[in-house]
């Protein structure tokens, strides 16, 4: 049972490079959700999705887009990669919002130079 | 910006001693929530609280929850070496279950 799988696991970007961080979960789970952890800030919502054709925007969406084309992936896109994005990029899912813990991968770690 | 802000920021205990870590919020919430994360790895979730409940235990965890200060605690009894670990709360207070997380508390356990 993988769970919630993240790819790649690294990557350095030059600014201006476009890149797509795949997330796949095999768990049947309705919503997924996009985070960003950087030192000293816990992790913020980029983007979410309460189900497949969905998606909605977080608490830090600019310079990203993502896409739920089918219900076990969450694609987040940088579309001209930029510095200020180097991050630990997390996705999560879980079965239903309200009072459901939320599942994580393991990360992407994003290097921008 | 943080709803949750988790005091302390970090603490190192002797294996064996009781780890607590507080978590305080701005707003009301539907429920909050504990997470573990080790070094290079995802969050791992250790146990969700209720707005209507006071405490709950699970395993060595212990969390107790004040919403009348907005606050909450999460204590680990017995810390072991392996407990070692970065622990955020979050809070989660709309319908479709977004979660606004604290900045962590480093536990560090030394054996």
């Amino acid at each position: 049972n993988a769970g919630v799988t993240q790819t790649p696991k690294f990557r350095v970007l030059k600014t201006g490079q476009s890149m797509t961080l795949l997330c796949a979960q095999d768990m049947n789970h309705e919503y997924m959700y996009w985070y960003r952890q950087d030192p000293g800030m816990g992790l913020r919502l980029i983007h979410y999705s309460v189900g497949e054709g969905t998606t909605a925007k977080g608490e830090v969406p600019d310079g990203y887009n993502v896409s739920r084309l089918k219900k076990q992936n969450f694609l987040l896109g940088l579309e001209s990669a930029a510095p200020s994005q180097t991050s630990v990029y997390f996705c999560a899912s879980s079965i239903q919002g309200i009072n459901q813990p939320q599942h994580f991968g393991d990360g992407t770690r994003l290097s921008i130079l | 910006s943080q709803q949750g802000e988790e005091d302390p920021q970090a603490l190192s205990i002797q294996e064996g001693e009781n780890a607590t870590m507080n978590c305080s919020y701005k707003t009301s919430i539907n429920n909050l929530q504990w997470y573990r994360q080790n070094s290079g790895r995802g969050l791992v979730h250790l146990i969700l609280i209720r707005s209507n409940e006071r405490e709950k235990h699970s395993g060595r965890l212990r969390v107790t929850l004040d919403t009348s200060k907005k606050s909450s605690s999460l204590l680990i009894t017995a810390s072991r070496a392996a407990d070692t670990a970065s622990y955020f709360c979050a809070t989660g207070g709309t319908s479709y279950g977004k979660l606004t997380f604290g900045q962590g508390t480093i536990l560090t356990v030394h054996p």
